[in-house]
């Protein structure tokens, strides 16, 4: 089955600046990648995703990229706010049908 | 209200006496799913559902049933809890598999406790 591995799992940035996130997965038939955001004592929320068909998405502050051949894909916070600090999530839908989770990034930005 | 609701949110048992967290979406989704987190080992899937009547087992079915009656609810199912099942518990639904439709909505969760 999929396998995805998340790194950093913590990480700590000064208010303003920028905070990456890398995953990589090991199913070459995976096509879709969402990334989710779980505040404390919340529920995990998508904040972007991106299709295999695409390399790079932006929603404002937020973007994704994604290698298809290197099978890795890695989310970008720009500007990075007290709000965005929270455990995020990176995730791949496999050729199984199957979402499968990284095990989280609990990220801190200090004001 | 397009929701996935759980219940209960918080139950603390005891070793094998059997319980069960019902799940249920008012999206008319095919796809639910239920994931157990723990500190360190991030969503780990226990079963899901394609469709009404079709259930699979995830990385961690290991004590657990679900069944699949109704399109809209999944049901989690521990016969005879123990300790190492306790954690917090999501549910989760899709309008398919396989990403077509891209978002998972998620229950608010549920957290259990086993003595």
């Amino acid at each position: 089955g999929e396998n995805v591995e998340q790194h950093p799992s913590t990480l700590s940035v000064q208010e303003g600046d920028s905070a990456v996130i890398k995953c990589t997965y090991s199913d070459s038939a995976s096509n879709y990648f969402p990334w989710y955001k779980q505040e404390l004592g919340k529920r995990p929320q998508l904040i972007i995703d991106i299709r295999s068909n695409v390399g790079e998405k932006k929603d404002q502050r937020i973007a994704v990229t994604l290698n298809k051949t290197a099978k890795h894909f890695s989310l970008h916070i720009t500007e990075t706010q007290p709000e965005d600090s929270a455990v995020y999530f990176c995730a791949a839908w496999s050729g199984a049908n199957n979402l499968f989770f990284g095990t989280g990034t609990r990220l801190t930005v200090i004001p | 209200e397009a929701q996935v609701t759980q219940n209960p949110r918080y139950l603390i048992t005891v070793t094998g006496k059997k319980l069960t967290v019902t799940c249920s979406q008012n999206m008319n989704h095919e796809y639910m799913s239920w994931y157990r987190q723990d500190p360190g080992l991030g969503l780990r899937q226990i079963y899901y559902s394609m469709n009404v009547e079709v259930t699979d087992k995830g990385d961690v079915p290991e004590g657990y049933k679900v069944s699949r009656k109704e399109k809209r609810n999944f049901p989690l199912i521990l016969e005879s809890p123990s300790p190492n099942q306790t954690s917090l518990y999501f549910c989760a639904s899709s309008l398919r598999g396989g990403g077509y439709t891209g978002e998972l909505f998620f229950g608010e969760g549920s957290r259990l406790t086993v003595l």
